[in-house]
């Protein structure tokens, strides 16, 4: 059990580029979470897969942002136009659903940072 | 609108003094509770969970959960100067998502 993994650990961009990241869940997690989080804040949810399928958004998630789990694997988070207010750590989380989904326990990768100029 | 609520702090206890982290939840149908720490420009680490009323002993560290006052707490015994970092709590309202407080930062000094 290798842990979430996450790539690139940190992203520096200019405005209006597109960036992705990826996420590496543990291996036999079927739940995969994109978070948000900004300097004092808590995390804040964006959206999660269960297997491949993108199961709920969260409003913070402007067109701008797209994301994927192509074989309920890996998955991929891609802001297109970054504007200075992407600045944040995106933090990814997996989990094993057993049963009811509010016991999941998620555990989470080491995050990307990024900065846009 | 789901909220939770954590002191910012810090809060500032003496080594192997008892640290107290408190949180409290605004929606009534929140099911699971969950406490993570977090260092400084690290990611969350989880610490515990707790689902039932009543008081859940891991090791130095107890969380206390009662749903009728809608709080949930964390002692941390024996604190020592590596406990500093920010505690978060998250609460899972009976979906899949969490929402997390904005973490009380605890410092312990030597």
């Amino acid at each position: 059990d290798t842990g979430v993994s996450q790539d690139p650990r940190h992203k520096i961009t200019k405005r209006g580029q597109n960036v992705t990241f990826r996420c590496d869940p543990i291996s036999e997690h079927n739940r995969l979470y994109w978070y948000r989080q900004t300097l004092g804040q808590g995390p804040e949810f964006l959206t999660y897969f269960q297997n491949e399928a993108q199961l709920e958004k969260s409003r913070l998630l402007s067109d701008r942002f797209s994301a994927e789990r192509p074989k309920g694997s890996f998955s991929t988070l891609e802001i297109q136009r970054t504007e200075q207010g992407d600045s944040a750590m995106y933090l990814c989380a997996s989990s094993l659903t057993r049963g009811s989904p509010s016991t999941d326990t998620q555990y989470f990768g080491p995050g990307t940072r990024l900065t846009v100029l | 609108q789901k909220e939770v609520e954590q002191n910012s702090g810090p809060l500032s206890v003496p080594e192997g003094a008892i640290a107290s982290l408190n949180c409290t939840y605004s929606d009534r149908g929140s099911q699971s509770f969950f406490w993570y720490r977090q260092y400084s420009g690290k990611s969350p680490e989880l610490i515990m969970f707790i689902y039932s009323n009543g008081d859940k002993e891991d090791g130095r560290f107890t969380a206390q959960l009662n749903k009728a006052s809608q709080y949930v707490s964390l002692l941390i015994r024996d604190s020592q100067p590596s406990d500093s970092a920010t505690y978060l709590c998250a609460v899972n309202a009976g979906y899949s998502t969490l929402t997390f407080g904005k973490g009380t930062m605890l410092l312990v000094s030597p």
